[in-house]
């Protein structure tokens, strides 16, 4: 049982390059988030998505676009990377978020902007 | 101010040792209460999970919640060297999200 995937693992851009963080999960879950974790600052919601085919911004949205490709997959897209952006990057699902408290996570991206 | 204030730490405690671990917020909607374990370079789980006020025993940990004072705690009885992890309230509203805290670093050391 894989729960939630993420690729890539580790990524180095150089300032203004774009890529996008894949998630997938088959846990059969409604809900899926972004969050970015930088140390001092903890987790922070980016993006989240009760639901296919709907997405809400969280508390750090600038800069990132999401798609929710279907029930499984949840994409995180840095259009032009910023060095802001060096960060631990985690994709989660859960069944009924907050209600249930159970967010599962992945292992985590690990970004450098340069 | 954070909506969810928690002290970074690190703490270091010997095995055995009774650990608690706090969070206050700010926030008088949050009703939702749940601690998360992050072992390094892995992503968070799930630990314990509070509705409302009250405590709650799991094992070794047990999860308080006082919504009279915007705090809550996890305590850790006997704690061991595989408990050494960060830990990460996080609370939520009637939503969808999850608040964190900053986390906690402890280390239990034999």
């Amino acid at each position: 049982n894989a729960g939630v995937t993420q690729t890539p693992k580790f990524q180095v851009l150089k300032t203004g390059q774009s890529m996008t963080l894949q998630c997938a999960q088959d846990m059969n879950h409604n809900s899926m988030y972004w969050y970015r974790q930088d140390p001092g600052m903890g987790l922070r919601l980016i993006y989240y998505s009760a639901s296919e085919g709907t997405t809400d911004k969280g508390e750090v949205p600038n800069g990132y676009n999401v798609s929710r490709l279907n029930k499984r997959e949840f994409s995180l897209r840095l259009e032009s990377a910023a060095p802001s952006q060096t960060s631990v990057y985690f994709c989660a699902s859960s069944s009924s978020g907050g209600l249930t408290g159970e967010l599962f996570f992945g292992e985590g991206s690990r970004l450098t902007v340069l | 101010q954070k909506e969810v204030e928690q002290d970074p730490g690190p703490l270091s405690v010997p095995e055995g040792a009774i650990v608690s671990l706090n969070c206050t917020y700010s926030n008088s909607a949050f009703q939702y209460f749940m601690w998360y374990r992050q072992y390094s370079r892995k992503g968070p789980e799930l630990l314990m999970y509070t509705y409302s006020s009250g405590n709650k025993e799991d094992g070794r940990f047990t999860a308080q919640v006082d919504k009279s004072s915007k705090y809550i705690s996890l305590f850790i009885r006997d704690s061991q060297p595989s408990d050494s992890a960060t830990y990460l309230c996080a609370m939520s509203a009637d939503t969808d999200k999850l608040i964190f805290g900053t986390g906690t670093r402890l280390q239990v050391f034999p």
